[in-house]
């Protein structure tokens, strides 16, 4: 199976900053890579697709880009709801696999 | 409005078994795969089982693998999956989702919790 791992686990940050989140994959994905956001008590919510394309109804503050087997995560001035886990997940073969999340805290 | 709504969750001893169901509304349920992903607690999101929208393809983890068999009843729009021997590490939140990656259009029930516990 394809493995999933993301740097740094967390992330302490402050609001308005701008935040790189990265997910590699142990072979290549091509661009079958989404992103999701969880919150505490929350199902996980899409956030990117296709590795850099927006799911719908997410600001345009977050934004994704790689190919193959590294990917980003990008978040351009936090705000205070975006405090949560985020997780890369491949879905370029079964089984589906996920990273197992960064943290990003307030500072 | 696409909903997925799972339930059959509950507490079980471990070798036993258990059936979930996930009824799907507001989408052609036959048009698309369906997957099972499940979260234990404070835990990160592990892929259960998949199944193609004909059933012609289905998928397991390895740590499921003999143990769960998933389904899928396209007249009644709804997804199931038969856990046996159940472990307690099989404990965790167990959510239906709606395979629609190719238009970003993934969808997540609720979520149904199962415990294995003596």
């Amino acid at each position: 199976e394809i493995v999933m791992t993301q740097s740094p686990a967390t992330l302490s940050v402050s609001p308005g900053e701008r935040v790189t989140l990265s997910c590699r994959a142990s072979q290549s994905v091509s661009n079958n890579l989404g992103w999701y956001q969880q919150k505490p008590g929350q199902v996980p919510r899409l956030l990117i697709y296709g590795a850099s394309t927006r799911a719908p109804g997410i600001p345009a503050r977050f934004s994704g880009s790689g190919s193959g087997t590294e990917f980003t995560l990008t978040i351009s001035g936090l705000q205070s709801e975006d405090f949560a886990v985020y997780c890369c997940q491949q879905y370029h073969t079964w089984p589906w696999t996920f990273g197992q999340g960064t943290k990003v805290e307030i500072k | 409005e696409v909903r997925l709504v799972e339930s059959g969750g509950g507490l079980v001893q471990p070798g036993r078994s258990l059936r979930l169901s996930c009824e799907a509304s507001g989408f052609s349920f036959d048009d698309y795969g369906m997957h099972w992903v499940r979260q234990g607690l404070e835990k990160g999101l592990e892929w259960v089982s998949g199944i193609s929208w004909n059933s012609a393809n289905i998928g397991y983890a390895d740590s499921v693998k003999g143990r769960f068999t998933v389904s899928r009843d396209n007249d009644k729009n709804s997804l199931f999956l038969e856990m046996h021997s159940l472990r307690p590490e099989d404990t965790a939140l167990y959510y239906c989702v709606k395979d629609a990656w190719a238009v970003g259009d993934i969808q997540w029930g609720q979520g149904t919790l199962v415990t294995v516990s003596s």
